[in-house]
């Protein structure tokens, strides 16, 4: 599985849109991009993930650049309750979710 | 429905013991995958089960061994535990056909 870089930390406004960036270089033709989200002492959670397209759900949008190395996840309008460690995977649809590469993520602080 | 459970909670152990992490998958999901998440860093994948057998394996000693039941449910076996052991273990359930695996609360095991 590819790896990817992201920022260590970043501080977002509350009630307004958090960007988070990603790095994925080499990712292969054949993998996605995942976005999970571990809030302190639970366990990860998906949020969103996409191999090319735009996608939007109701919790973010993921935004991939056309060449495909890089990528942000966008929380609309962030609450003190996205304060998270936010990882950035890139692997095949079809290895089955188990065997999952993640980072050290980048820790988003949402302040008042 | 409940999601994926873990237990125990917490565990204490010294040097050289051994430990048994037990896992429940959510309701209708076949496939269990354990990770090992150090303070401050992103969860590392360990291995992952399917049909009682361990279909992957991430870079952990054999040390490191497991067990799916014909229930789905999993445990994590670790013996000759050493310090750096220590950590929160992570289990994460799946359908072997779809695409998205949901984590547990995990583990969090100390070795003195």
């Amino acid at each position: 599985d590819a790896k990817t870089t992201q920022p260590p930390s970043m501080d977002c406004a509350e009630g307004r849109a958090a960007n988070l960036p990603c790095n994925h270089s080499t990712i292969s033709g054949n993998e996605y991009v995942y976005w999970y989200r571990q809030i302190h002492s639970q366990g990860p959670q998906y949020i969103i993930h996409g191999l090319k397209n735009n996608e939007t759900n109701e919790m973010a949008s993921l935004i991939i650049t056309e060449d495909r190395k890089s990528s942000t996840l966008i929380l609309p309008h962030a609450t003190l309750r996205d304060t998270a460690v936010y990882y950035c995977i890139v692997r095949p649809l079809n290895t089955n979710a188990g065997k999952s590469t993640f980072g050290d993520g980048t820790t988003l602080t949402v302040k008042p | 429905d409940a999601g994926v459970t873990q237990s125990p909670t917490h565990l204490i152990k010294t040097r050289g013991q051994q430990v048994t992490l037990r896992c429940s998958p959510k309701s209708g999901h076949d496939t269990v995958s354990w990770y090992q998440q150090a303070l401050g860093q992103g969860p590392q994948f360990i291995f992952q089960y399917y049909e009682e057998e361990e279909r992957q394996r991430g870079n952990f000693p054999d040390r490191f061994s497991g067990h799916q039941f014909p229930n789905y449910s999993s445990e994590l076996n670790v013996n000759a535990l050493l310090l750096g052991d220590s950590a929160l273990y992570l289990c994460a359930s799946s359908l072997i056909t779809v695409d998205e695996q949901f984590f547990g609360p995990g583990t969090r095991l100390t070795v003195l």
